[in-house]
């Protein structure tokens, strides 16, 4: 089955600086590729997602690029702020069945003022 | 769009007894929905994938006979943990697949409930 090794957190930045949080996965085949987001007292919310290798996922400044070849899709942001506070989760699905996700262990971003 | 509810948010039970939680679509129809746990770490864990109108399929090491799902409509589905103990306790969270989605793959979280067993 799938696998993914997210970076440990907490990552703890301040605001405007530039945040990466590394991903790499090992899976079957190419699997679509997810970032989800949790914020506090809140459910995983959908980040961004990339269905093809080389394809570019963004949204909300969040960028993250399906590399094939490393079998990475890390999580940047040029600029984040106090509001991007939150645990970060990256998923790949099952290219066959039910589609299931599998998740890492999430990373959390603490950003002060 | 693709709002998923659960219901209820919180629930405190007395060991032995079973409790039923609810994950509704409330704006797509599902056939598809998937029960996870989330341990203290933050991983969540795929416990079963619930479709309308079959038999749930569960991950491997999950109870069944523990962890009853019913996925009785397009909307709905139900997680029952019955004879709850104390090491039940966890955050449980339901997603929900579009049936009309593009990619099919994107799953569309509810807010989960927090099960405390004394």
């Amino acid at each position: 089955g799938n696998s993914v090794t997210q970076m440990e957190g907490p990552v703890t930045l301040s605001e405007e600086a530039f945040l990466t949080i590394n991903c790499t996965y090992t899976a079957t085949g190419y699997p679509s590729l997810f970032w989800y987001v949790q914020y506090p007292g809140e459910g995983l919310q959908l980040l961004l997602k990339a269905t093809k290798a080389d394809d570019k996922g963004s949204n909300k400044g969040f960028e993250a690029t399906y590399r094939k070849e490393t079998t990475s899709f890390h999580l940047e942001k040029g600029s984040v702020q106090v509001s991007d506070s939150a645990v970060y989760f990256c998923a790949p699905s099952s290219i066959s069945g039910y589609s299931t996700l599998t998740f890492g262990k999430g990373t959390m971003l603490l950003v002060s003022p | 769009g693709a709002v998923v509810s659960q219901h209820p948010s919180r629930v405190i039970c007395k060991s032995g007894t079973s409790v039923k939680i609810e994950c509704r679509s409330l704006d797509f129809q599902a056939t598809t929905m998937f029960w996870y746990r989330q341990f203290p770490k933050k991983s969540l864990m795929l416990m079963a994938t619930s479709n309308e109108g079959s038999k749930a399929t569960y991950e491997q090491g999950v109870e069944k006979d523990k962890f009853l799902i019913n996925h009785a409509s397009l909307t709905l589905s139900t997680l029952t943990v019955t004879s709850a103990h104390p090491e039940d306790s966890s955050f449980y969270i339901c997603s929900a697949r579009r049936d009309d989605g593009r990619p099919r793959d994107t799953q569309y979280f509810g807010p989960g409930t927090r099960l405390t067993v004394l």
